[in-house]
């Protein structure tokens, strides 16, 4: 299995809902992480997982919260969020360390996440 | 800081052209820069690229690396409407920031029949 799968691939969302996304691989792969890709812009880093630890945020608001289950599942919880929040999310995975720089990130197909 | 500048922006062919798009990078402890083509949705992995200098090729695309300006190119011939896509280079951080990686903003590649 060479993917990466997130669900759902759109959500609309009301400023005062809680919703979570969620990302699955079965690669193999010890590190994740979370993108948020505005329109003609290349994908912003949000959140890294190493090992299952948090090992990078980007200064993100606290209206995002990541989470890491296990080594094959990643959620990004949302609450709160603002219309300037909408976005497509993407859901990427690597090999740990050195390996990203052999093999690269293999991303999902993204979650298109409309704020209302 | 480190820093990825593709050019061009954006570029409109024909079918049957051939097309070179290019990724600068200043960067520090520099390990590879990977190539990525983006549809509507996921980027997909084209090519990891080293110091080595070594092209790589896959049908119609290849790229390599030139670790001595800096730059590396990714050129496609006879090209057709599903080439059509945003065109990403990225170069991983390595160290403290391993996981990081610093995008280009992407050449935009429009392929008319």
């Amino acid at each position: 299995d060479t993917e990466v799968t997130q669900t759902p691939k759109h959500l609309v969302m009301g400023m005062t809902n809680k919703k979570s996304l969620k990302c699955e691989q079965h690669m193999g792969h010890r590190a994740m992480y979370w993108y948020k890709q505005k329109a003609k812009k290349p994908p912003e880093l949000m959140f890294v997982y190493s090992y299952e630890k948090l090992s990078i945020n980007e200064s993100v608001p606290s209206r995002f919260s990541p989470e890491c289950p296990n080594s094959s599942l990643l959620n990004l919880h949302l609450h709160a969020l603002q219309p300037e929040d909408s976005a497509l999310y993407l859901c990427a995975s690597s090999q740990a360390g050195t390996g990203l720089h052999r093999h690269g990130y293999t991303f999902g197909s993204g979650t298109r996440l409309t704020v209302v | 800081e480190d820093k990825v500048v593709q050019s061009p922006l954006s570029l409109v062919v024909h079918e049957g052209d051939t097309v070179t798009l290019n990724c600068s990078y200043e960067v520090t402890n520099f390990r590879s820069l990977l190539w990525y083509k983006q549809e509507k949705k996921a980027p997909t992995f084209l090519f990891m690229l080293t110091s080595s200098g070594i092209e790589k090729k896959s049908g119609r695309l290849s790229s390599i690396l030139d670790k001595k300006e800096l730059f590396s190119i990714l050129n496609i011939t006879a090209t057709q409407t599903g080439d059509s896509a945003v065109y990403l280079c990225a170069a991983p951080l390595y160290n403290t920031n391993a996981g990081k990686s610093t995008f280009g903003d992407g050449t935009t590649l429009t392929v008319k029949p």
